[in-house]
């Protein structure tokens, strides 16, 4: 069974197109986050949900809401895609007070 | 700035022998360690930790070490196996609920049969 799981695993897309990227943790996990590895690969910290509540938001253009419909569902969806938003971005899971995250295998995105 | 430090981008290591990854941090507020590792087009597994209250924990053939007066910590990998080539992150975070987690640059292992 898949502990954290991302859809798509691949997306190619326009400038200036929206999309979504959806991420599932069936571990009972009440924290989930959202990391994105750039070109120069640093794993950076974009979001983190506690129980459905936004409790990390890093420097992030606003283009870019996270929504979390439940405590094992956490969404990314970004408006208007620009070149520099290619990346893999990441979906993890943590129990609140837990220091170990675990990782969905992430999400390609090319922005063309 | 880079707060998490892994200098090393590669190392080349021959089955059996022993791997020595290293990472430095500048944050005084880490006071909880973790190496990930990375396999390509897979997310980051987590393989092992330390809190600041120790200077060693050891897992099978993994043992990370923390030196906190020089801000350094450790991963030995003994012995090192061809199903350990991957990338490994150190990870690290201040004592904190919610966990953020400061991740370094990665080091790339290849272990040679």
């Amino acid at each position: 069974d898949t502990a954290v799981s991302q859809t798509p695993k691949y997306l190619v897309t326009q400038m200036g197109n929206d999309k979504s990227i959806k991420c599932e943790q069936n571990l009972g996990h009440d924290t989930m986050y959202w990391y994105k590895q750039d070109s120069k690969k640093f794993l950076k910290i974009m979001f983190s949900y506690n129980n459905k509540e936004l409790i990390i938001n890093e420097t992030v253009p606003n283009r870019f809401s996270p929504k979390s419909p439940d405590k094992a569902h956490l969404n990314l969806h970004i408006n208007s895609l620009e070149l520099g938003d290619s990346a893999v971005y990441f979906c993890a899971s943590s129990q609140v007070r837990g220091h170990e995250q675990y990782f969905g295998p992430g999400t390609r995105l090319t922005v063309t | 700035d880079q707060q998490v430090k892994q200098n090393s981008p590669s190392l080349s290591v021959q089955e059996g022998r022993i791997s020595i990854l290293n990472c430095d941090y500048t944050n005084s507020m880490f006071d909880y360690f973790l190496w990930y590792k990375k396999y390509p087009a897979e997310g980051p597994t987590f393989l092992i930790s330390i809190s600041s209250i120790k200077d060693k924990n050891e897992d099978g053939r993994f043992t990370v070490f923390l030196n906190k007066s020089a801000k350094h910590l450790s991963l030995h990998i003994v012995p090192s196996q061809p199903g350990d080539s991957a990338v490994y992150f150190c990870a690290a975070s201040p004592h904190s609920g919610y966990s953020t987690l400061t991740f370094g640059k990665g080091t790339m292992l290849l272990v040679s049969p």
